[in-house]
């Protein structure tokens, strides 16, 4: 089974930087993913590692190693609107590559 | 971005009815959808593997015969909660990838389910 643990909450300034950890305990791996989800919205797409190392997309950088089954979300440069909870998603290795979800980390963006 | 459409985004439906949430890829051919349930402030549970042509993969605690999943087509996937009774009442989302980007899980907008 899957099993991704996540700091349940966290609150940071405006303009900070804040990181989310996420640890893991796979029986297969393909790939781990990070989704931004506001209040009674959907969640939307902002990263993924499928290769140990960082990768960067604007404001949102996110990291992965593999052998320390962990990776982590950075935030930069924090606005109001980053306001969301913020899961990690790992593939899995099997024939559907499904995905399970972390427990989820609710960020609190204050002025 | 590839688009999901979900279709009710709220029910309310009275207790033993059966009510059908449809998912729909608007601009690419999804040969597999997932079909998540969220409970308050909680993760997303992953609840089946909706495959087209085939019969879905439930995960284990799931009632198969409760949550009935259909997928006819490459774009569409539906999921019937039969007899629905107060505890099905929650938030659930559908998600489909296309099949040369899987590492990306394109939701609805997600269905909130209230039964009184």
């Amino acid at each position: 089974g899957q099993s991704l643990e996540q700091p349940s909450e966290v609150t940071a300034v405006e303009g900070a930087i804040v990181q989310i950890n996420c640890t893991y305990q796979t029986s297969g791996f393909y790939g781990l993913s990070w989704y931004q989800q506001h209040d009674g919205g959907a969640p939307t797409f902002l990263s993924y590692n499928g290769l140990d190392g960082l990768e960067e997309t604007g404001r949102f950088s996110s990291f992965l190693s593999r052998s320390d089954s962990y990776g982590y979300l950075l935030l930069q440069e924090l606005q109001m609107k980053d306001s969301a909870s913020y899961f990690c998603a790992v593939r899995d290795s099997g024939g559907y590559q499904k995905v399970t979800f972390g427990t989820g980390t609710k960020l609190q963006v204050i002025p | 971005g590839a688009v999901v459409s979900q279709h009710p985004s709220w029910v309310i439906c009275k207790s033993g009815t059966s009510v059908k949430i449809e998912c729909r890829s608007l601009d690419f051919q999804a040969t597999t959808m997932f079909w998540y349930r969220q409970f308050p402030k909680q993760s997303l549970m992953l609840m089946a593997t909706s495959n087209e042509g085939s019969k879905a993969t439930y995960e284990q605690g799931v009632e198969k015969d409760k949550f009935l999943i259909n997928h006819a087509s490459l774009t569409l996937s539906t999921l019937t909660v039969t007899s629905a009774h107060p505890e099905d009442s929650s938030f659930y989302i559908c998600s489909a990838q296309q099949p040369l980007a899987k590492n990306i899980q394109y939701f609805g907008a997600g269905t909130r389910l209230s039964v009184l």
